[in-house]
């Protein structure tokens, strides 16, 4: 069964400081890694994948994306936060040997930058 | 995206009444999905469709329905709305071109769909 997981509900750091956001998967082949951004009252929008590969991403606005096979990992990161990178920040993960296309979301991240 | 249409963006609706919700998108992609979003449970898939011959069930379609019109509407329907069906609807497509299905969803803006 694919799962994935996000450790904290919310995310607060200080403008300027690295930021992290922790994502763990769980799938039953290889995965797909996907890290999506919401901001208030709009749909989701893709920033990075992780297909095959180099293990660090780079993606949209400066983030980027460290997958780490043995530890099931793919964690977001950025080195200097912005105030506009607050946001609700969503990991989502897909089978590679699926035929069925879906992703599996966790549950999100609350990414809250203060000035 | 703009490319992803979602109508309405807002509905309040009664215990008991047919609610369509309907999308649309202009990037030619074949497959197209429903979620809904719940504060603190993230996403989670209703119904999902690689064609329009093709109509999947997710993981929570119990008490909705969809339709494929055509390869670029899609819609959900609450044949008789419940308040747990109070929630954010999105709509999604994503293109498995040349063969490999791993790009990305484009999602809709949304629809907040309250229940009373």
């Amino acid at each position: 069964a694919q799962s994935v997981a996000q450790p904290e509900d919310q995310v607060n750091v200080a403008e300027g400081n690295p930021l992290t956001v922790k994502c763990t998967y769980s799938v039953s082949g290889n995965p797909y890694l996907f890290w999506y951004v919401q901001y208030p009252n709009r749909g989701l929008q893709f920033l990075l994948k992780y297909i095959t590969g180099d293990n660090l991403v780079k993606g949209s606005y400066g983030f980027e994306a460290e997958f780490n096979k043995s530890q099931t990992s793919f964690h977001l990161k950025k080195p200097s936060a912005l105030v506009s990178d607050s946001a609700l920040y969503f990991c989502a993960v897909r089978d590679r040997g699926s035929t069925l296309g879906r992703l599996y979301f966790g549950r999100g991240t609350q990414l809250t930058v203060w000035p | 995206d703009a490319d992803v249409t979602q109508t309405p963006r807002n509905r309040i609706t009664k215990t008991g009444k047919r609610i369509m919700l309907e999308c649309s998108q202009t990037k030619g992609h074949d497959r197209m999905y429903w979620y809904r979003q719940d504060p603190g449970l993230g996403l989670r898939l209703i119904y999902y469709s690689f064609d329009v011959k093709d109509i999947n069930k997710g993981e929570i379609s119990d008490g909705y329905s969809v339709s494929r019109q055509a390869q670029a509407k899609f819609s959900l329907s609450l044949e008789s709305a419940i308040p747990n069906q109070t929630a954010l609807y999105f709509c999604a497509t994503s293109d498995p071109s040349g063969g490999l299905s791993y790009n990305e969803q484009f999602f809709g803006p949304g629809t907040r769909l309250t229940v009373l």
